[in-house]
């Protein structure tokens, strides 16, 4: 049972708005969907967090289902920056990463 | 300000050999967490401190995996009679606080230290 599912990879073209899914269909009612960001040979980055409403920060935007059986990042206009692995992760009582969505970013 | 810092960055070990990982977190933060990566995967949770207490170990794959923090903020990750699946980078993360076992805060992630057992 994967506690989160990520297409493997997208593309996007540079200053276009990027749409990142993550399903997390077996969520428990208490966790927090938080989405980090990682580069070759770093730690990941903190990008955005919540858990039910709709979520905004200077990096993304975070769109979470009424169900909270999926989210979605939202990049609104990708730069070559962003060009990175994403990871949608659980947490609350446990910590839960998928295995990522690599963005690549055109110029 | 200091961001979570990781020691030795790379370590290379022989098979059978014991391993120590040191985590420096955050100053303050009261959340230290321990992750596995391995190549192209995400990050794997192996435990979590909230302070000197280590709350929840169940991710450790066995045994040979202990982790302390026994003042509450350097961590040491130590790994005994190391095997080659062990292999892989091993990550440190802090975060300001949890709620007992909870954390719901951000965390902050150092560079990792990548682990090679020949």
């Amino acid at each position: 049972d994967a506690k989160t599912t990520q297409p493997n990879s997208m593309e996007s073209n540079e200053e276009e708005p990027v749409h990142l899914p993550c399903n997390h269909s077996t969520i428990s009612g208490t966790d927090y969907i938080h989405w980090y960001r990682q580069l070759p040979s770093q730690g990941p980055e903190y990008v955005i967090h919540g858990l039910t409403s709709n979520v905004n920060n200077r990096m993304a935007s975070l769109a979470i289902a009424e169900d909270r059986k999926s989210s979605t990042l939202i990049l609104h206009r990708a730069t070559l920056r962003d060009a990175a692995v994403y990871y949608c992760s659980r947490t609350g009582n446990q910590f839960y990463f998928g295995t990522g969505t690599s963005l690549t970013v055109i110029p | 300000g200091a961001g979570v810092s990781q020691s030795p960055r790379y370590k290379v070990a022989k098979r059978g050999q014991d391993v120590a990982l040191r985590c420096d977190p955050i100053s303050g933060h009261v959340s230290l967490f321990w992750y596995q990566q391995a190549l192209g995967q995400g990050p794997e949770f192996l435990t979590y401190f909230q302070n000197e207490a280590q709350l929840d170990k169940s991710g450790l794959p066995s045994d040979r995996f202990f982790a302390e923090r026994p003042e509450g903020s350097v961590s040491t990750l130590k790994i005994q009679r190391t095997q080659q699946e062990d292999s892989a980078v091993y990550l440190c993360a802090s975060s300001l606080a949890g709620r007992g076992r909870r954390v719901y805060n951000e965390q902050f992630f150092g560079p990792g230290t990548r682990l090679t057992v020949l």
